[in-house]
C-alpha cells in the first residue's frame, strides 16, 4: 500500500510569485485535505476535495485554490505569495468508503519559504 | 465553536518515566478525537483515535480515553523511550471535512 506523497519537498519563492504544490493520495483513498502548519504551530485546515469538488474550506483567502484529479491526486495553488505564507504544507488523504472514514493520513509535507 | 487546548511544552522526562499530556476540547455534537505525532522534519502520523464517549484508543503503549464529562482526551504512556521524543498533537473532527488541531506539545526524553 502506497502512502501519501508530496512534491516538491522544499521550495523557495519570492513575494508576489505563484506556487503549485502536489499530492498523491494513499491507494484507495478518494478525499484529499490540505493544511498549513506555521513554525511551532498546529496545522490549520485550508480545504478538502472530494470527487473533484471542494468540500469544505477553512479561513484562507481565495488566492489559495486547489484541484483534485480523477485519480484523486491533488494540487494546492497559492497566488500572490506573502511572507506569512512561509510554512509546511501538509496533504492528507482519507476514504469515505471504509469504517475508518474520518481518519486522515498525512504526507511528509512541502516546506515553502517566501522571501 | 470547536477548539482543542493542549498543555504547554516542552515536557522533559527521563527514559522509563510515566507520561501524561493533557488535552481538552470544545465541540458541538459528538466529535471524534485523535492524537497525532510529528517526528523532526516529518509529516504527522496518526497515533490513536476514539470515536465516542468512554472509548479508549491505544497504540505502541500510548493510551487515551474519550471523557465527555470532562471534555478531555489525555495521552498517557507508562514508560517512555528516547525514541518517543517528538511533537504530539491532539485533534478533533466534528465532521469528516476537517481536523482541528491543538498547538502541539513537544516531548523530550533523555536516557
Amino acid at each position: 500500500e502506497t502512502g501519501v506523497t508530496q512534491s516538491p519537498t522544499h521550495l523557495i519563492k519570492t513575494r508576489g510569485q505563484q506556487v503549485t504544490l502536489r499530492c498523491s493520495s494513499q491507494s484507495g483513498h478518494n478525499t484529499v485535505s490540505w493544511y498549513q502548519q506555521a513554525l511551532g504551530q498546529g496545522p490549520q485546515f485550508i480545504f478538502q476535495y472530494y470527487r473533484e469538488e471542494e468540500n469544505g474550506r477553512g479561513n484562507f483567502p481565495p488566492r489559495f485554490s486547489g484541484l483534485q484529479f480523477p485519480n484523486y491526486s491533488s494540487e494546492l495553488n497559492v497566488n500572490a505569495l506573502e511572507l506569512d505564507d512561509s510554512a509546511l504544507y501538509l496533504c492528507a488523504s482519507s476514504s469515505t468508503d471504509s469504517s475508518s472514514y474520518n481518519e486522515q493520513f498525512f504526507g511528509p509535507g512541502t516546506r515553502l519559504t517566501v522571501l | 465553536g470547536n477548539s482543542v487546548t493542549q498543555m504547554e511544552g516542552p515536557v522533559t522526562l527521563s527514559e522509563e518515566a510515566f507520561l501524561t499530556i493533557n488535552c481538552t476540547y470544545t465541540a458541538t455534537g459528538y466529535p471524534s478525537l485523535f492524537w497525532y505525532v510529528q517526528y523532526p522534519g516529518e509529516g504527522l502520523q496518526l497515533l490513536l483515535k476514539a470515536t465516542k464517549a468512554d472509548d479508549k484508543g491505544s497504540n505502541k503503549g500510548f493510551e487515551a480515553t474519550y471523557r465527555k464529562e470532562t471534555t478531555s482526551f489525555h495521552l498517557e504512556k507508562g514508560s517512555v523511550q528516547v525514541s518517543d521524543s517528538a511533537v504530539y498533537f491532539c485533534a478533533l473532527t466534528p465532521y469528516t471535512d476537517k481536523l482541528i488541531f491543538g498547538t502541539g506539545t513537544r516531548l523530550q526524553v533523555f536516557p
